[in-house]
This record gives structure tokens, C-alpha cells and sequence, in this order.
């Protein structure tokens, strides 16, 4: 089957600490994209990467870090200085058209975040 | 101004009526208008996407592209319970075809009773 995977599907920070969500795609797929969901409200973009190992800040980029060392995984790492990283955390991906156009984008199932 | 607006709703309507959810967005230039449909507690499902203005038909869903006017909305015939969800609308805005990056609206949460 191919698609976008996240795990974990629940993810549990203490004060202090870092932790890492993974996103994993089989499409084939070029670029990849971090989002962030709060209750409410629509999806902010994090960061986004078009080819490997190349990634760029998105609108809500402090706090967060990411890494794009295969073109199948684009993990995201909510850092301590992240004060407010409660929140539903989506990972997409799309295709590179012809001429550098980035097709739709295809959402994996999500990691929901929370702090103890 | 939000670059992407939609009413957050909710929007309620019997079963087997149109629903329509409108979207209006800031930029003038934008060139790719999506539609997406998340189920509480679920990831965003693509429905349509539209480039051109007019209509475009997928089944019971239908999307409305007005660029002049810069709005896009989704219409959707004979609603089932099933339709209740939060529809997001997202728009590349220009400039940002080679990295895909969308802007996306609040969200509008529709109900179709029974």
C-alpha cells in the first residue's frame, strides 16, 4: 500500500524535553510538508523540504527543527524553546509536476501532541 | 486581512439538501484552489481542486472558481449525515508553484441532519 505515515499517533512531552514526530512517505513523492493543526483552527505550515537533504522555514518555523536526509522521511523534532506545542501535527506530501510545479498535497494520519 | 477567509459555521442543512461553503481569499494572483474534508480527530482528505474559472463537477461535489471576484466554493447535492465534517480551503497563492506551499482557511463545519 502506498501512503504517508505517522507515528506516534499520540505523543506525550514533559517540560524541558525534546521530542521527535516521524513522517514516512512510499509515494515517490518530492516534497514534504509540516503542519500544525490547533483545535478550531485551520493548518499553519511549519517547514517544507522539495529535495533531499534542502528544507525551508514556514510560517511557525521557531521551536521546531527538521531534517530531510531521505527522500522518503521528513521528521520533525518540537524542541524545548517550542513553549506551546500542544497541538495536532500533519505531515504532507506532493509530487513535482513538470516545470517545477508541486502537485496536490496528500495528508498522512496525523500525531497528536500534548505536555504533562 | 487573512490571506484565505471562511465562515467557521457551523453550517447546518437537512439531509438531501445543497450544502454550499464559500471561500474568499486576499491575493489577486493565486492560482490553484483545493478543497479538503476532515472528519473530528482525522486528517484532511483532498476533495476537489480547481485552476480555472467555472465549475467543476466530481460526483455530488461541485467547485466554483470566481476569479475576478476571488472567491472559490464547494457545493455538494443531496447531503448525507455522512458529509458532516470540517471542509478546509487552501489556495497557492502566486509565486509558490514550484515549492506547493498552500495557505489554508479556518475551516467551516458542516451538518447535515438526518
Amino acid at each position: 500500500d502506498g501512503g504517508i505515515t505517522q507515528s506516534p499517533k499520540y505523543l506525550f512531552r514533559k517540560e524541558g524535553q525534546n521530542v521527535t514526530l516521524s513522517c514516512e512517505q512510499n509515494l515517490n513523492h518530492d516534497a514534504m510538508y509540516w503542519y500544525r493543526q490547533d483545535p478550531g483552527q485551520g493548518l499553519r505550515l511549519i517547514y517544507y523540504s522539495q529535495i533531499v537533504n534542502d528544507f525551508q522555514k514556514g510560517d511557525i518555523a521557531e521551536g521546531y527543527s527538521v531534517s530531510r536526509e531521505k527522500k522518503e522521511s521528513f521528521p520533525l523534532t518540537v524542541t524545548s524553546a517550542q513553549k506551546n506545542p500542544t497541538a495536532f501535527y500533519l505531515c504532507a506530501s506532493s509530487r513535482m509536476r513538470l516545470a517545477g510545479n508541486q502537485e496536490t498535497q496528500y495528508f498522512g494520519p496525523g500525531t497528536r501532541l500534548l505536555v504533562l | 486581512q487573512k490571506e484565505v477567509e471562511q465562515n467557521s459555521g457551523p453550517l447546518s442543512v437537512p439531509e438531501g439538501a445543497i450544502a454550499s461553503l464559500n471561500c474568499t481569499y486576499s491575493d489577486r494572483g493565486s492560482q490553484s484552489f483545493f478543497w479538503y474534508r476532515q472528519y473530528s480527530g482525522k486528517s484532511p482528505e483532498l476533495i476537489m481542486f480547481i485552476y480555472s474559472n467555472g465549475d467543476k463537477e466530481d460526483g455530488r461535489f461541485t467547485a466554483q472558481l470566481n476569479k475576478a471576484s476571488q472567491y472559490v466554493s464547494l457545493l455538494i447535492r443531496d447531503s448525507q449525515p455522512s458529509d458532516s465534517a470540517t471542509y478546509l480551503c487552501a489556495v497557492k497563492l502566486r509565486g509558490s508553484s514550484n515549492t506547493g506551499k498552500l495557505i489554508f482557511g479556518q475551516g467551516t463545519t458542516l451538518q447535515v441532519k438526518p
